[in-house]
């Protein structure tokens, strides 16, 4: 399995509260990935990384930010969570080239009442 | 702009029929690459095969089999004899040379019950 730690696994938390979610890898991976799952939608990218502080938006970003400082941590940031990004999140790496398949971490439930 | 659709949404089998899962992808790019993922039941993303637009051999991986059709944009994925553990939602994906292959858009899925 590739090496993908999502931190945490579940989270509740409350309207207009900051909420970081964190993706750790050990594959020393270029490229990383947010995406959300929602029912009827499968997955949408939220934003990526192709390097230490290279990010950019992928069709969802709006209410979302990114980090990331080393190349094994990229953290997505809900600056003022609403209950509309309630969701799992998942977080993906993948090699250099374009035709490479994404791995993916185990995912973070995350409820905002 | 690019798009999949995998109109089923989900489908019912009893164990040891065949199965076919339906993607049909929308794209300007004369070059890009094709996916299917695994979901079971547990959650995580299972990566199962990848195809680039210049290679439309079909290609066989146990009870498992991919039929990549550009004249028609489908990118079909078959289960022979299935069996309850083959139970999970799967996902079709495409990414774009043109985009540098970072955005990939994935279909809704097709959730995939196998009855014993």
């Amino acid at each position: 399995d590739a090496g993908i730690t999502q931190s945490p696994r579940h989270k509740v938390t409350e309207t207009g509260t900051p909420v970081t979610l964190r993706c750790h890898q050990t594959e020393n991976h270029r490229y990383m990935y947010w995406y959300r799952q929602d029912p009827g939608h499968g997955l949408r990218l939220i934003h990526y990384s192709y390097g230490v502080k290279d990010t950019d938006k992928g069709e969802v970003s709006d209410g979302y930010s990114v980090s990331r400082s080393k190349t094994e941590d990229f953290l997505l940031t809900l600056e003022s969570a609403t209950s509309s990004q309630t969701s799992v999140y998942f977080c993906a790496i993948g090699r250099d080239g374009q035709n490479q398949p994404q791995h993916f971490g185990d995912g973070t439930r995350l409820s905002i009442l | 702009a690019q798009k999949v659709t995998q109109a089923q949404t989900e489908i019912s089998v009893v164990e040891k029929e065949d199965v076919t899962l339906d993607c049909v992808y929308e794209t300007r790019d004369t070059t890009y690459y094709l996916f299917w993922y695994k979901q079971p039941p547990s959650g995580e993303l299972v990566f199962l095969i990848r195809r680039n637009s210049f290679d439309e051999q079909n290609e066989i991986s146990g009870r498992y089999s991919w039929n990549f059709q550009k004249s028609t944009s489908s990118f079909n994925f078959t289960i022979t004899a299935s069996q309850v553990v083959d139970s999970a939602v799967y996902f079709c994906a495409l990414s774009e040379a043109s985009t540098g292959g970072f955005k990939t858009i994935f279909g809704a899925g097709t959730r995939l019950f196998v009855k014993a």
